[in-house]
């Protein structure tokens, strides 16, 4: 059974902080992504990680960026945390390669900057 | 670059009503096709993609290449049915996802 576990299910942060989000997956997985859930907007993709120390760009990087130091674990820092980043953020992992693997989704991080 | 399109935000219907879920996409190719529902209190979990053919839950889905459509069906709704339901389109070339907007499926008794 997989477990994309994340570190924090609740965080308030105030406008400037520096935030981690932790992200874990224990299925050997080479894909990583983090994307941020909002009403009507769905879910999009801020930064995404297909090996360690490998990552690219999502949709929206602007404000992020991300860590892959072990297989294992993908981090999303937010440098200089702003009240438009009050969101859920998502983390997923995968196999890789083409086509219609599955992503699992960890339970979420609900994320509010006052 | 491609686009995945719910235009209904929240959908009712009543237990035993039959329920469609509208989901449209743009790309030129031959996209990966998949349905993702969040139930409350639980995380984004896989319901369907469009490569398997397969109904899950009840639930069917058919890839129309012509009208570029993935629409959701079901029946006879059930209660248990209510959730959230996502969109999501995977390019043939990678493994990134890109969603829609997500549905919300309220089953009344």
């Amino acid at each position: 059974d997989v477990k994309v576990t994340q570190s924090s299910r609740y965080l308030v942060k105030r406008t400037g902080e520096k935030v981690f989000l932790e992200c874990v997956q224990d299925m050997d997985h080479e894909n990583m992504f983090w994307y941020r859930q909002d009403p009507g907007l769905g879910l999009r993709l801020i930064y995404f990680s297909y090996d360690v120390k490998m990552k690219e760009k999502g949709d929206i990087p602007e404000g992020y960026s991300v860590s892959r130091e072990k297989k294992e674990r993908f981090s999303l820092i937010l440098e200089s945390a702003s009240t438009n980043q009050t969101s859920m953020y998502l983390c997923a992992s995968s196999f890789p390669g083409q086509g219609a693997y599955e992503q699992y989704f960890g339970p979420g991080t609900r994320l509010t900057v006052t | 670059a491609q686009r995945v399109t719910q235009p209904e935000k929240l959908l009712s219907v009543f237990k035993g009503a039959p329920v469609e879920l509208k989901c449209n996409y743009s790309y030129s190719g031959s996209p990966e096709l998949f349905w993702y529902v969040q139930y409350s209190r639980q995380r984004l979990q896989l319901l369907l993609r469009h490569i398997s053919r397969e109904s899950i839950k009840g639930f069917t889905a058919d890839l129309n290449k012509g009208e570029t459509s993935f629409h959701l069906k079901k029946p006879f709704a059930q209660e248990e049915d209510s959730a959230m339901y996502y969109c999501a389109l995977s390019l043939a070339a990678g493994n990134k996802l890109t969603f829609g907007g997500g549905t919300r499926v309220l089953v009344k008794p």
